[in-house]
């Protein structure tokens, strides 16, 4: 599997926008871009994922560079409920997935 | 409601037994995944099985025993030969063949060996 890597900390202000990075330079070309938050003590949570295209849902946008080696998630208005762990994992659909460090982000007022 | 259960969210054990941690889901998924997490550190996957009567080992296998004798089930053992047990274990389950959102994760259980 590919690795990634993502800043180890970010802040960001109330309900402002929340964008993380993560590199993951070795994807290969069945490789999705999934992207998780852990709060504390809970198990990680889906949020989003993506093959190529940039994706939108409820919680998040999802967007990748044209040549696939690296992504943003877009948190539009973060929340102090925002506050976690976000983990960038790239596999390929259905195969076990490798979680890194993630990106703690803290949400503040 | 369709999910993943974990039980019991806290277990406490004394050094030297085994102990077995369930996972059961009823989401008709493929494949399921235990990994471990110890404080302030990302998650390491430890077994995971993607069809009934088989499985594969992960990165920090040593130490730990699995079954998958059924699709919903896939209990793991945390056996005396583990030289630190104490963490939070995540179980996760998956479908294989469809291009959709990856893992659905239970809420862990805190093992905790004295």
């Amino acid at each position: 599997d590919a690795k990634t890597t993502q800043p180890t900390s970010m802040d960001c202000a109330e309900g402002r926008a929340a964008n993380l990075p993560c590199n993951h330079s070795t994807i290969s070309g069945n490789e999705y871009v999934y992207w998780y938050r852990q709060i504390h003590s809970q198990g990680p949570q889906y949020i989003i994922h993506g093959l190529k295209n940039n994706e939108t849902n409820e919680m998040a946008s999802l967007i990748i560079t044209e040549d696939r080696k690296s992504s943003t998630l877009i948190l539009p208005h973060a929340t102090l409920r925002d506050t976690a762990v976000y983990y960038c994992i790239v596999g390929a659909a259905g195969n076990k997935l490798t979680f890194g460090g993630g990106t703690r982000v803290l949400v503040k007022p | 409601d369709g999910g993943i259960t974990q039980s019991p969210k806290y277990l406490f054990r004394k050094e030297g037994q085994n102990v077995t941690l369930s996972c059961e889901q009823n989401l008709n998924h493929d494949a399921m995944y235990w990994y471990r997490q110890d404080p302030g550190q990302g998650l390491r996957l430890i077994y995971y099985s993607q069809i009934v009567n088989d499985f594969q080992k992960g990165d920090i296998a040593e130490g730990y025993s699995v079954s998958r004798e059924k699709k919903e089930s896939f209990p793991l053992t945390v056996t005396s030969a583990q030289k630190n047990p104490t963490a939070f274990y995540l179980c996760a389950s998956s479908v294989i063949r469809e291009k959709r959102n990856g893992y659905t994760f239970g809420s862990g259980t805190r093992l905790t060996v004295v």
